[in-house]
């Protein structure tokens, strides 16, 4: 079925662990995107990636890194994990091209402690 | 002053109505512009992708874009249960990265 996938499904987390966010995708679409979702304050962009090989800064990028190895793998990376990265984190991608469209998974639900 | 400002509801109407969603939005450089619908616990789906000022419809959902006023407007017609979820409004630019509202709260009760 194609998609985005993204795992775990949910994780609790002790603070200044460190912790990786998979997202993969089979659409073979060259722009992924990872957002976080708060309420209140809607889907944010944390990084993003046009093609494999770049990556690139969102609205909140402080805490994560990403890397894009080959075009079907974004994964999201918390190095030291905080309280506030409690969240629930969306991975998105689209063509790219001028293929505006965005598709987003099911969402990793993640909690600091 | 958000980029994309969104009414967060909650919105409540009956089985069968019309349904108005309404964004703002300042950013003169979106081009184009979406609507996603979010069930609880839930990816993003997206509903309607819009280009230029101007009407879209599909089924019973029609998108609407004033670029001159920066409004953006979604209808839902003869409203069901189904579509109780949280509606996500979105500008986007030539660079393809999305800016969202905060999402609308819509309950359809029987």
């Amino acid at each position: 079925i194609a998609g985005i996938t993204q795992a775990p499904t949910s994780q609790i987390l002790a603070a200044g662990r460190r912790m990786t966010l998979r997202c993969t995708q089979d659409m073979r679409h060259n722009a992924m995107y990872w957002y976080r979702q708060d309420l209140g304050l809607g889907l944010r962009l944390i990084h993003y990636s046009n093609t494999a090989g770049t990556t690139g800064k969102g609205e909140v990028p402080d805490g994560y890194s990403v890397s894009r190895a080959n075009t079907d793998d974004f994964p999201l990376t918390l190095a030291s994990a905080v309280p506030s990265q409690t969240s629930v984190y969306f991975c998105a991608s689209s063509g790219g091209d001028g293929r505006n469209e965005q598709f987003f998974g099911p969402g990793t639900r993640l909690t600091v402690l | 002053q958000k980029e994309v400002e969104q009414d967060p509801g909650p919105l409540s109407v009956p089985e069968g109505a019309i349904v108005s969603l309404n964004c703002t939005y300042s950013n003169s450089a979106f081009q184009y512009f979406m609507w996603y619908r979010q069930y609880s616990r839930k990816g993003p789906e997206l509903l309607m992708y819009t280009y230029s000022s101007g009407n879209k419809e599909d089924g019973r959902f029609t998108a609407q874009v004033d670029k001159s006023s920066k409004y953006i407007s979604l209808f839902i017609r003869d409203s069901q249960p189904s579509d109780s979820a949280t509606y996500l409004c979105a500008g986007g630019t030539s660079y393809g990265k999305l800016t969202f509202g905060q999402g609308t709260i819509l309950t359809v009760h029987p």
